[in-house]
Order: C-alpha cells, then sequence, then structure tokens
C-alpha cells in the first residue's frame, strides 16, 4: 500500500484521552476518505474531505469525532474522550479530482486500542 | 441495513483451480463496485472494478462479473495461487469513483498448494 501515508500504526490511549489519527495522501490525490473496522466486520464509511473542504460526513459520530484535512498538511481525524468501544482500526483512503473511473487506494491503517 | 453481502465467510481451493468469490447487493443506485484484497496488518489492496454500465472486465487472472438484474456480482481467480489467500472484499459505490464506497464483510480465500 505504498502511496497513502497513515501514523501512528498503532496509538493506546486510556479512556477520556484525545486520539489524533494522520493521513497524508498519496501524490497528486485531493480526496481523502476515512473508514473504520470493527473485528470481522467491513469497513464503514466515516468522513470525505477535499483539501479545506468536508463534503461528506454522513458516517461520522455526532460527537467527539471531527476531521479536518487543511491546505497544508496531513487530513487529521481526531476522536476526543475516547471510549472502550472507538478500540477499531482505522482507514484512510485516497483519490485524484477530475473525471472518470478513479479506485481509493488505501493506507495500511491504524489501530486504536483503548485502555 | 447490510447493502453489500458477501454470504460466505470463508473459501478454500486448490492451487491452479478457479476461486469464485460472490457479493450480492441491494440498492439499485450502486453505479461502480470494485474489489480489494486484504492482508493482515494491512490496508485493502485495489484489484479491480467495474461500473454499471459494464457486465464484464478483466485484468489477468482476475475477472469480475456484474449481473444488473440479480444485483450480484462475483469475482473469479484463475488459475488460483497460494498468495492470493487472503480477505476479499466487494464494495460498491452510488457516486461513481467519487463516492463513499459500502463494503461488504468479507470472504477469506485460502489457496491449498
Amino acid at each position: 500500500n505504498a502511496g497513502v501515508m497513515q501514523n501512528p500504526r498503532h496509538l493506546v490511549r486510556r479512556r477520556g484521552q484525545e486520539a489524533r489519527l494522520r493521513c497524508s495522501p498519496m501524490k497528486g490525490h485531493s480526496h481523502v476518505y476515512w473508514y473504520r473496522q470493527l473485528p470481522e466486520e467491513g469497513l464503514k464509511f466515516m468522513v470525505y474531505l477535499q483539501k479545506e473542504n468536508i463534503i461528506d460526513e454522513s458516517g461520522m459520530p455526532k460527537e467527539r469525532f471531527s476531521a479536518e484535512f487543511p491546505k497544508e498538511g496531513p487530513s487529521i481525524l481526531r476522536i476526543q474522550q475516547v471510549v472502550r468501544g472507538d478500540s477499531a482500526a482505522y482507514f484512510c483512503a485516497s483519490s485524484p479530482q477530475g473525471t472518470g473511473i478513479q479506485p481509493q487506494h488505501f493506507g495500511d491503517g491504524t489501530r486504536l486500542s483503548i485502555l | 441495513d447490510q447493502q453489500v453481502k458477501q454470504n460466505s465467510p470463508s473459501l478454500s481451493v486448490q492451487e491452479g483451480r478457479i476461486s469464485i468469490l460472490n457479493c450480492d447487493y441491494t440498492n439499485s443506485m450502486f453505479d461502480y463496485f470494485l474489489w480489494y484484497k486484504k492482508y493482515p496488518a494491512e490496508g485493502p489492496t485495489f484489484l479491480i472494478s467495474i461500473s454499471s454500465i459494464k457486465d464484464k472486465n478483466e485484468d489477468g487472472r482476475f475477472t469480475v462479473f456484474l449481473n444488473k438484474s440479480a444485483k450480484h456480482l462475483s469475482l473469479h481467480i484463475v488459475p488460483s495461487q497460494p498468495g492470493d489467500s487472503a480477505v476479499y472484499f466487494c464494495a460498491a459505490s452510488r457516486g461513481g469513483s467519487q463516492g463513499n464506497l459500502i463494503f461488504g464483510k468479507g470472504t477469506k480465500l485460502s489457496v491449498k498448494p
């Protein structure tokens, strides 16, 4: 999965702390997507961003979760006051701008564990 | 409410034979379908996709078939190789390639030498 870079790969937090997950899209890609995967489940869409804009956040919980993709720097998924149920693998994907069929390419994910 | 379903959690195939992975969907508005392969501790890797205006797309050993009337797609791998052993996810989108993807739960393929 060279290209989409996510860090950290593993993150451990205690209940009530904040978690920040970073994603740098592939070079030339201006669309970023965040997905969450629980054990034995498929990936679930959370949010779709372009530079400085949130396009679709229909899959993101209304409270504690936020995402941004600033003009400069990586996209950030922020989870405030984490709870045990936030433990999951969080994947970022990117795709290029423009017309035509372009698949989303994924990073290797951040595994978040809540103690 | 699962819009994309992969009803077989696992599949075991002999090396050299054909692997057929199946996927059903319920939303007739989906217009773009993809297959991803995933190894443990890695992200999904794109394999092959198909637009709803086609019924078949082929790339090397991988072929995807789409039956819109049955809301069914399948991935054929032939010949299967031990390195193909992984979890395969079917995904669908309503917005072409720019929409968010709806994933199935995956099928774990084991290819035995």
